[in-house]
């Protein structure tokens, strides 16, 4: 089976600019969680969602939104990069959203703002 | 508020030492626990969990049990390879707002010399 993927791989943008992330789930998964992990860092939790709603949002700027698809597919956009949002996009499913249920990570996309 | 705190790296070992990489916790109640393996240029890869102390989640040579009286899930490993190397991350599952969010460790980087 197919795990999670993430597209692009690799972006460059420039301040100021707008960019979307996207991820597919494993097929079976509802759950789709965001985290961003800046170098030399653990991941820390943007958002989930579950059955497209949100479901939580971590300690970011309205700058950061996203959505999840009837597919289950989900998008992170980011406005008005600024240098600091330069990090790897790690977007994880699970079946559901509960105690025990494991997260199962993508390769992430690499941003760089320059 | 909930958080881990794992030993700093990077840590270098022979090739068939044993290895403890150590992690600690704070948490609200009793959460998942878990540890992931990030190869260079690579997503996060599970690598086992433990659900419920004095849980032992075991995978690949790699073990770790959930100790509540002292709030650690050690991860030890009895014989190392060059291709353990890579870094190491401590989690574990946040219940807050009903998210089930990852809170993660800074990660530590295990370096085996042939």
């Amino acid at each position: 089976d197919a795990g999670v993927t993430q597209s692009p791989t690799h972006l460059i943008k420039t301040r100021g600019q707008q960019v979307t992330l996207r991820c597919s789930p494993i097929s079976g998964h509802k759950s789709v969680s965001w985290y961003q992990q800046v170098l030399g860092q653990g991941p820390q939790f943007i958002f989930q969602y579950y059955e497209k709603e949100e479901r939580g949002r971590g300690n970011f700027p309205d700058r950061f939104s996203a959505r999840q698809f009837p597919n289950y597919s989900s998008e992170l956009n980011v406005n008005a990069l600024l240098l600091g949002d330069s990090a790897l996009y790690l977007c994880a499913s699970s079946l559901v959203t509960g105690e025990a249920d494991t997260q199962y990570f993508g390769p992430g996309t690499r941003l760089t703002v320059l | 508020g909930n958080s881990v705190t794992q030993m700093e790296g990077p840590v270098t070992l022979s090739e068939e030492a044993f290895l403890t990489i150590n992690c600690t916790y704070t948490a609200t109640g009793y959460p998942s626990l878990f540890w992931y393996v990030q190869y260079p240029g690579e997503g996060l890869q599970l690598l086992l969990k433990a659900t419920k102390a004095d849980d032992k989640g075991s995978n690949k040579g790699f073990e770790a049990t959930y100790r509540k009286e002292t709030t650690s899930f050690h991860l030890e490993k009895g014989s190392v390879q060059v291709s353990d190397s890579a870094v190491y991350f401590c989690a574990l599952s946040d219940p807050t707002s009903g998210t089930y969010k990852y809170i993660f460790g800074t990660g530590t980087r295990l370096k085996v010399l042939a």
